[in-house]
């Protein structure tokens, strides 16, 4: 029972352009968001995350929006750089002790020059 | 500041051997995990860790162990390898001192059972 869903195993986009990938969540318990990227041979990096009392979080070029109702989110590159090519995981977070969190099967992303 | 490390990198066991593989943190974080990546699969919690002495089970915990004596240190301990825990194990802390504080991951182990 996957909790989190990331159902573009693959994204390509051109240099320049944006780049929208999307997550899904079934856990109504899920109170924070989080987007990791990872590059091969690499752990995951923390990238951005949103608070589920918030439907909009920005920092530079990332922008993580919620839909709390839809049970979705997404994360948007503008511009996207060649070097932003990695794969990208969406991870919720429990409510409990540790905030454990739950992973996303990841979208790999490819930024064309 | 080294951040997460993990040791070794990449190893290859037979099945129904023995091995320990090493995470250490030099940031003081009191919460510590034990993740899995299978290919083409997002990360599962094996155990975690709230502070020195105190582990708990993750979503995947059958055939590991940890232990957690330190702040600094979290071995993963497999007692006999099978093919099915061939994969890229990744150590990662936290400070939890707000609420959505992230969680920083090492460099990850690549283990393969044959």
């Amino acid at each position: 029972d996957q909790q989190v869903k990331q159902n573009s195993p693959s994204l390509s986009v051109q240099e320049g352009r944006i780049s929208i990938l999307n997550c899904d969540y079934t856990n109504s318990m899920f109170d924070y968001f989080l987007w990791y990227k990872k590059y091969p041979a690499e752990g995951p990096t923390f990238l951005i995350s949103i608070s589920s009392i918030k439907d909009k979080n920005e920092d530079g070029r990332f922008t993580v929006f919620l839909n709390k109702s839809a049970k979705h989110l997404s994360l948007h590159i503008v511009p996207s750089q060649p070097g932003d090519s990695a794969v990208y995981f969406c991870a919720a977070m429990g409510a409990g002790s540790a905030r454990q969190l739950t992973f996303g099967s990841g979208t790999q992303l490819t930024v064309l020059p | 500041n080294a951040g997460v490390t993990q040791t070794p990198k990449f190893r290859i066991l037979k099945i129904g051997q023995s091995m320990t593989l090493q995470c250490a943190q030099d940031m003081n974080h009191n919460y510590m995990y034990w993740y899995r990546q299978d290919p083409g699969m997002g990360l599962k919690l094996i155990y975690y860790s709230v502070g020195a002495g105190i582990t708990d089970k993750g979503e995947v915990p059958n055939g590991y162990n940890v232990s957690r004596s330190t702040t600094e240190d979290f071995p993963l301990r497999l007692e006999l390898a099978a093919p099915s825990q061939t994969s890229v194990y990744f150590c990662a802390s936290s400070p939890l001192a707000e609420v959505g504080d992230t969680q920083y991951f090492g460099p990850g182990t690549r283990l393969t059972v044959l």
